[in-house]
């Protein structure tokens, strides 16, 4: 059964530096989400992207975060400038035009 | 804005004990609803969901009634196993600008079922 996958599953890096999480939803899927979930908290909403444009971002989803779809299959968030309130593990969801959304796995993003 | 609400968890459990794990929501218009489960070291699947008022969902013995009037989504499944054990978030699906279709998750709640 296709699965959405996310690399890497663990990620550790100094407060300041930027990273860049991959995932690579199902491939006949239109619209892609990224999530993410603060240790205790909520799963909280970031960004939905289609068409190629951002179709709606939550206010955490300011100017240090950007998404792309490089090519017909990644699709990558990228923190520019990571701060310790960025630590959370991120998900990756993709979905056709119906309307149940697919996970993947998470990242685990450690900001030291 | 729309919100969901979720018993807070741990949850243990011995095997074949009833399970229930309480969902309310606050949302405008008809939201769909929905219970996702994660399993230790693997991304969130949908287990049942339900539309509209009165929809029940079913999965894997796991059930759910949309209730309007309550404004719940409570999980209930008759007699667990040991494989149950996982996180289960309870989230909406509701009417969206932009038609991105967002979920909007509770906290999520562990169980631990025990043999």
């Amino acid at each position: 059964e296709p699965e959405v996958t996310q690399t890497p599953s663990h990620q550790v890096t100094q407060m300041g530096q930027e990273v860049i999480l991959r995932c690579v939803p199902i491939s006949n899927h239109l619209y892609f989400y990224w999530y993410r979930q603060i240790l205790g908290q909520k799963v909280e909403f970031l960004v939905s992207f289609y068409n190629n444009e951002i179709s709606e971002k939550s206010e955490i989803f300011d100017d240090q975060f950007s998404v792309e779809r490089p090519d017909g299959s990644n699709f990558t968030l990228k923190i520019r400038s990571t701060k310790l309130e960025d630590s959370a593990m991120y998900f990756c969801a993709s979905r056709t035009s119906r309307e149940t959304q697919y996970f993947g796995p998470g990242t685990r993003l450690l900001v030291l | 804005g729309n919100s969901v609400t979720q018993m807070e968890g741990p949850v243990t459990l011995s095997e074949e004990a009833f399970l229930t794990i309480n969902c309310t929501y606050t949302a405008t218009g008809y939201p769909s609803l929905f219970w996702y489960v994660q399993y230790p070291g693997e991304g969130l699947q949908l287990l049942l969901k339900a539309t509209k008022a009165d929809d029940k969902g079913s999965n894997k013995g796991f059930e759910a009634t949309y209730r309007k009037e309550t404004t719940s989504f409570h999980l209930e499944k008759g007699s667990v196993q040991v494989s149950d054990s996982a996180v289960y978030f309870c989230a909406l699906r509701g009417v969206t600008q932009g038609g991105s279709e967002k979920l909007v998750f509770g906290k999520g709640t562990k169980l631990t079922v025990n043999p």
